[in-house]
């Protein structure tokens, strides 16, 4: 089956306890991006990566890295979480050419950073 | 991308067809019209796509005006699993970043 899969699905943490949310997809996908969603602020871009090795930054990349070792794996870093990084995470990937923006998106990851 | 503006809430009647306006009155010639879903809290699920033709799938049907200027989505038989945002999205169907600009969509409820 075709999916996304984001480990953890839950996650209460401490500021400053660097965690790590891992995103996995099974479709051979170049493109892969990770989203915050907030209340009020809808979803927000917070890094992509076009292929294996080549990460960007995206509207709110402050606070996170990402890594690109493998073309399936993209995990989320948070070095030193802050309570602003509360929020529910998704991460997505598609095809870079010929299929446009059919984005598939894991199921979320709710953090709670206190 | 082209500003989409989409009702905040609408109701329907569970087993009666669902109809979901977009206007998009700055859309270009090269810019496609997606419709994603988003059931509470899970991950947005595509839901169909196109340019200028009307397009069906298994999940739904979209009709595009003539002018493009606006779309309607299209539930043909609304069942209480279709309750969620609804959101249309408008760009070019090329593009390095890729991103999805989700605006605040339309919530959808069905009712039995």
């Amino acid at each position: 089956e075709a999916q996304v899969t984001q480990n953890p699905r839950y996650l209460i943490t401490v500021t400053g306890k660097k965690l790590t949310v891992t995103c996995s997809q099974n479709m051979n996908h170049e493109y892969m991006s990770w989203y915050r969603q907030d209340p009020g602020l809808g979803l927000r871009q917070i890094y992509y990566s076009m292929n294996v090795e080549v990460t960007d930054k995206g509207d709110v990349p402050e606070g996170y890295k990402v890594s690109r070792k493998e073309k399936r794996n993209f995990p989320l870093i948070l070095e030193s979480p802050s309570p602003n990084q509360t929020s529910l995470y998704f991460c997505a990937s598609s095809f870079t050419t010929g299929r446009g923006l059919k984005q598939y998106f894991g199921p979320g990851t709710r953090l709670t950073v206190t | 991308d082209a500003k989409t503006t989409q009702p905040p809430s609408m109701d329907c009647a569970e087993g009666r067809a669902a109809n979901l306006p977009c206007n998009h009155s700055t859309i270009s010639g090269n810019e496609y019209v997606y419709w994603y879903r988003q059931i509470h809290s899970q991950g947005p699920q595509y839901i169909i796509h196109g340019l200028k033709n009307n397009e069906t799938n298994e999940m739904a049907s979209l009709i595009i005006t003539e002018d493009r200027k606006s779309s309607t989505l299209i539930l043909p038989h609304a069942t209480l699993r279709d309750t969620a945002v609804y959101y249309c999205i408008v760009r070019v169907d090329v593009g390095s970043a890729r991103q999805l600009t989700f605006g605040s969509g339309t919530q959808l409820t069905v009712l039995p």
